[in-house]
């Protein structure tokens, strides 16, 4: 079993704010590291698939970079929206299988 | 634009009980996988299938049995249904080489063990 970390578990912030999550995970095996976005009610939606050391990912506001050899992931938000409000997961793939954090679940107050 | 579906989505099972939890998927992927989440924890890995016709186990497959004998279908068989299997489940699949390409989810089965 391989142990993947995220942090903090929970963030409040005002709209307006940028912040950023960690997700730490073995340095070895690695294969790729995913980033989900997993709303209240609904199913997780993948953000980002990062599979190469120093990737860097953007969609909008959201981006995310890549450090296979140190075994950490950043997921940076630029200018928070309420609808940015939901719970982040990460998740690191090794020998075909997925292990997932237990996620940060941002909270940005209008 | 169906993606991936599961049923039922939710059911209350009394201990000893079996039960199936379907998913079957309409964007032909050949890797399909299924996770249990628990309260405050992220998602866990109990069997995941890389084409019809093969499976292999995750963190956490005691308790459970998959077949995958077509590409569409994923079902998740608890054979004696007990309460730490009281959990929500969710079934993804992905396309292509797996980890290179993001899952895509299902709505997830809420399932109660009494």
């Amino acid at each position: 079993i391989l142990n993947v970390e995220q942090s903090p578990q929970s963030l409040h912030v005002q709209e307006g704010d940028s912040t950023n999550f960690t997700c730490s995970f073995p340095s070895s095996n690695f294969y790729a590291l995913h980033w989900y976005r997993w709303e209240t009610a609904k199913s997780p939606e993948a953000l980002f698939v990062m599979t190469l050391n120093g990737d860097e990912k953007k969609k909008g506001r959201i981006s995310a970079t890549l450090n296979t050899k140190e075994g950490y992931s950043y997921l940076y938000i630029k200018g928070s929206q309420p609808e940015d409000s939901a719970t982040y997961l990460c998740a690191f793939m090794a020998f075909n299988k997925f292990y997932f954090g237990s996620g940060t679940k941002l909270n940005v107050k209008p | 634009n169906a993606g991936v579906t599961q049923t039922p989505k939710f059911r209350i099972l009394k201990i000893g009980q079996s039960m199936t939890l379907q998913c079957t998927q309409d964007m032909n992927h050949n890797y399909m996988y299924w996770y249990r989440q628990d309260p405050g924890m992220g998602l866990k890995l109990i069997y995941y299938s890389v084409g019809a016709g093969i499976t292999d186990k995750g963190e956490v497959p005691n308790g459970y049995n998959v077949s995958r004998s077509t590409t569409e279908d994923f079902p998740l068989r608890l054979e004696l249904a007990a309460p730490s299997q009281t959990s929500v489940y969710f079934c993804a699949s992905s396309p292509g080489t797996g980890g290179g390409q993001p899952q895509h989810f299902g709505d997830g089965t809420r399932l109660s063990i009494l």
